[in-house]
């Protein structure tokens, strides 16, 4: 099966600029995931969606970055405008599940990432 | 406080050596065990997870891991490891929250197995 696909794989931007990241997630599945990576450090989750319903959303800085899963498959995520601080790499996940009572029961699909740069 | 705790930054290993990279959980409740490993410019991969049953859990890659409630650990193992396990390891502990669950992911350990 096909896995999780992003894109770009890096970007580079100057601080105020908007940016935006797109993925993919495996066929079939219906939670998707965005999580933060900073350098050394363990990934962080920014938002979660079952179906195209954003279920948890409580890390997301709300000020400057949305995201979307229109039609419950792809998602977007923007940040605008960027901050020096958002330099990171920016990770999709995806997995299968059925309920908030069986969220992370299964494991999860992560995609290669997006290696943002804020100059 | 829900966490998990990678207490060593940097692990290296001889090739053929067994290996462990540890992992310790503080959650209430009955907490979902899982290990990732990560390779350079790429995304994690699920290597196993412990949900409930058989302490000892076998995954990917020749990889175990053995659950052990009273000292709230979950420690990775291999036999004999390989250059090829080089790479950055994560524990991540999913906990219940309300009606939902949660996971957190430790903040890596990463293994050198030198030839």
């Amino acid at each position: 099966e096909a896995g999780v696909v992003q894109s770009p794989r890096y970007k580079i931007i100057e601080k105020k600029q908007p940016v935006a990241f797109w993925c993919n997630p495996i066929s079939g599945h219906n939670t998707l995931y965005w999580y933060r990576q900073n350098l050394g450090q363990g990934p962080e989750l920014l938002i979660r969606y079952e179906n195209e319903e954003a279920v948890d959303d409580s890390q997301l800085p709300k000020d400057r970055f949305s995201a979307e899963r229109l039609k419950g498959v792809d998602s977007t995520l923007k940040i605008q405008p960027a901050e020096l601080g958002d330099s990171a790499v920016y990770l999709c996940a995806s997995s299968l599940t059925s309920g908030p009572s069986t969220s992370y029961n299964s494991p999860l699909h992560f995609g290669n990432g997006t290696r943002l740069t804020v100059t | 406080a829900q966490s998990v705790a990678q207490p060593e930054d940097q692990v290296n290993v001889a090739e053929g050596n067994p290996l462990t990279v540890k992992c310790t959980y503080s959650v209430s409740g009955n907490p979902y065990l899982f290990w990732y490993v990560q390779y350079p410019n790429r995304g994690l991969q699920f290597l196993l997870k412990y949900i409930t049953g058989d302490n000892l859990v076998k995954g990917s890659y020749g990889f175990e891991a053995e659950f052990n409630k009273s000292q709230t650990s979950f420690h990775l193992k291999k036999p004999s490891a390989l250059v090829s396990d080089s790479a950055l390891y994560f524990c991540a502990v999913s906990f219940s929250s309300g009606s939902a669950r949660q996971l957190t992911f430790g903040s890596g350990t990463q293994l050198t197995v030198l030839p």
